[in-house]
């Protein structure tokens, strides 16, 4: 177990549901994110937190809302969402450092994943 | 036609041999590397690291090697065991005034054979 846990591990839905990821960690960490793996492309980052702020969303369409209420707790709601949108979603969580503070190597730690088919 | 699925380069070994994984990375200013391993229904499971003032970096029978003139990483597996068959991914770091963000390879996937 990496300590970062993530529930549920299967999710089936229909595009017009309304369903949220979720991810906890018990690392101590202060960052959080959230990657999509699908059979097609490489493993792609979608939202950053640091400290319970988004700091990056990377062109992620708005059926997906990520939301971050503290630095243990990661939150993906999706809303109608597409069969492409079919894929294992990933959470992680890392030390980060501070803006500003020298830059820090800090590996992810990765939780099991929801594989998430869209019917 | 469309593509079914990512085509990922496979690796198959013999159980006892040595395996090497290979991973070409785009961004010459990369300072950080990491291995990962992902074994079917897990997450990416951290292997080992290293940073760009190395070259070579060995860990419990794996060693990674990081050649920053041609933006080459590789990582060896020494006595290849059944239980390490699974997708490597190589992901160098993208750094923001946090830290760093990963930007992960496509994955090779390795096979053991008995």
């Amino acid at each position: 177990e990496t300590g970062v846990t993530q529930t549920p591990r299967h999710l089936v839905m229909g595009m017009t549901n309304k369903k949220s990821l979720k991810c906890e960690q018990h690392l101590g960490h202060n960052a959080m994110y959230w990657y999509k793996q699908s059979a097609k492309k490489p493993l792609e980052l979608m939202f950053v937190y640091n400290f319970k702020e988004q700091t990056e969303n990377n062109s992620v369409p708005s059926r997906f809302s990520p939301e971050c209420p503290n630095s243990s707790h990661l939150f993906l709601h999706l809303h109608t969402l597409q069969p492409e949108d079919s894929a294992l979603y990933l959470c992680a969580s890392s030390h980060r450092g501070l803006a500003g503070v020298p830059p820090s190597y800090n590996e992810q730690f990765f939780g099991p994943g929801t594989r998430l088919t869209v019917l | 036609g469309e593509s079914v699925g990512l085509h990922l380069p496979t690796l198959s070994v013999q159980e006892g041999d040595n395996s090497i994984i290979n991973c070409a990375y785009s961004n010459s200013a990369s300072d950080y590397f990491i291995w990962y391993k992902q074994e079917s229904g897990k997450g990416p499971q951290f292997i080992i690291d290293i940073r760009s003032n190395m070259d070579k970096r060995q860990g419990q029978r794996v060693t990674v090697l990081l050649n920053k003139t041609v933006k080459h990483l590789s990582l060896q597996i020494a006595a290849t065991q059944p239980g390490d068959s699974a997708v490597y991914f190589c992901a160098e770091a993208v750094r923001d005034n946090y830290g760093q963000n990963f930007v992960f390879g496509p994955g090779t996937r390795l096979s053991v054979l008995p």
